[in-house]
């Protein structure tokens, strides 16, 4: 059973903080990994995709891979409380299926 | 390029009843997925439509099923409906088939059993 780990949550942080949010996942065998942002009552949107080891860097956030320990992580710099949501966590491997966390969810107070 | 699109938004159906929704995808894409989400469960892959062609399904029971036509709009069907099936079922198109290529999700439909 392939399975991806997330805390629920929350996460409190102050406005202008750095969030880190992580998940873990069993398949060894993944490939891509991205994070979702769902806010309540929405649907889940697309923040970042990444595929190789290392850190990707997109305006705010970045997202952090390491595949030896099967870990993979979100970091939200200069946080804000637009920034509060549920962040869903989801890997696959190729040709199946895409696997989601339960999701994180994040309070940003001003 | 328009979104994703879901019909109906929201329903309601009594048990016993079937309800079919209907999805169409990013103009350009030919796979699409389907999810359950629940408050309890989180998001739960249903099944992964390619060319018409089923390519993946998840753990559900046979009475939740889907179709996709030649212009990749797809519909899913769930027959018999039970207490449990409430929830808000979201579709994913994407340019590629298999998970690894990015899914971009529509508004969803909130399905209530009485």
């Amino acid at each position: 059973q392939k399975e991806v780990e997330q805390n629920s949550g929350p996460l409190s942080v102050p406005e202008g903080a750095i969030a880190s949010l992580n998940c873990t996942y069993s398949d060894r065998g993944s490939q891509s990994f991205f994070w979702y942002r769902q806010y309540s009552g929405k649907s889940p949107e697309l923040i970042m995709s990444i595929y190789s080891n290392g850190d990707k860097e997109d305006g705010r956030f970045t997202a952090q891979l390491n595949k030896a320990s099967q870990y993979v992580s979100l970091l939200i710099r200069d946080s804000q409380p637009s920034d509060s949501a549920t962040y869903l966590c989801a890997v696959n491997q190729a040709g199946t299926a895409l696997i989601f966390g339960k999701g994180t969810t994040l309070s940003v107070s001003s | 390029k328009a979104g994703v699109t879901q019909t109906p938004r929201y329903l309601i159906k009594t048990r016993g009843q079937q309800v079919t929704l209907s999805c169409s995808p990013i103009s350009g894409h030919r796979s699409v997925s389907w999810y359950q989400q629940t408050p309890g469960q989180g998001l739960q892959f249903l099944f992964e439509y390619f060319s018409e062609t089923q390519r993946n399904k998840g753990n559900f029971p046979g009475r939740f099923s889907g179709r996709q036509f030649s212009n990749s709009r797809s519909e899913m069907n769930v027959s018999t409906l039970e207490l449990g099936d409430s929830a808000l079922y979201l579709c994913a198109s994407s340019s590629g088939t298999g998970g690894a290529a990015t899914q971009y999700f529509g508004p969803g439909t909130r399905l209530l059993v009485l």
